[in-house]
């Protein structure tokens, strides 16, 4: 059973353009919303967070939009560059830090 | 420094052979966890121990057996092999078992069984 929904499977930007990568949950008791970068060859590192107390967190390029209600958060990536290029996965996390990760999405950035 | 380390990094063996991979960290985390990342890129939790005792084990065959000889080694055993089995292996480690701490993870084992 996929406890986290992630979309799409792949995803072609030009560089400067804007990268958006959607997920959905269904377990309410998901209380932590991580995003992990993945470089070929390479562990997932965390990129970014969100707690469920807040719609949207900013980091540098990097924003998560979150809606509680519709059980979706997203990654948005402005002024994508090649080396954005990655797979991304969203993740829910319950305070016993269990993570269930999406299913991931490849980004391309095209110089 | 390497914070979570594993070895090997690559594994090429047969199927029926045992084998295992081991993993360590250097950053004083109580919890450590081997997920496993099949040809999909799909990543799954596989075990967690906490402070050298197993917390989650998520409907791993028992041909997978963990071992923590201390708080900053984990690990993982696979006996009888099974081409099902070759996937990447990642071990990561947290602060603390409860409190949505960050995991941090190793660079991943490949194995592959032919």
């Amino acid at each position: 059973q996929q406890q986290v929904k992630q979309s799409p499977q792949s995803l072609i930007v030009q560089k400067g353009g804007i990268s958006i990568i959607n997920c959905a949950y269904e377990n309410t008791a998901f209380d932590y919303f991580p995003w992990y970068q993945q470089f070929p060859g390479k562990g997932p590192a965390l990129l970014i967070a969100i707690r469920p107390d807040v719609s949207e967190k900013k980091e540098g390029r990097f924003t998560i939009s979150f809606n509680k209600s519709a059980k979706q958060f997203s990654l948005h990536i402005m002024d994508s560059q090649p080396g954005d290029s990655a797979t991304y996965f969203c993740a829910s996390q319950t305070g016993a830090n269990n993570l269930f990760f999406g299913t991931g999405t490849r980004l391309t950035v095209i110089p | 420094d390497t914070a979570v380390s594993q070895t090997p990094k690559y594994l090429v063996t047969q199927m029926g052979n045992d084998k295992s991979i081991k993993c360590e960290q250097n950053l004083g985390h109580d919890t450590m966890y081997w997920y496993k990342q099949d040809s999909k890129k799909f990543l799954k939790i596989m075990f967690s121990y906490n402070n050298k005792e197993l917390i989650i084990n998520e409907t791993v065959p028992n041909r997978f057996s963990p071992k923590s000889p201390d708080k900053a080694h984990l690990n993982l055993h696979i006996n009888s092999l099974e081409l099902g089995d070759s996937a990447v292996y990642f071990c990561a480690s947290s602060q603390r078992w409860t409190g949505l701490d960050e995991q941090y993870f190793g660079p991943g084992t490949r194995l592959t069984v032919t």
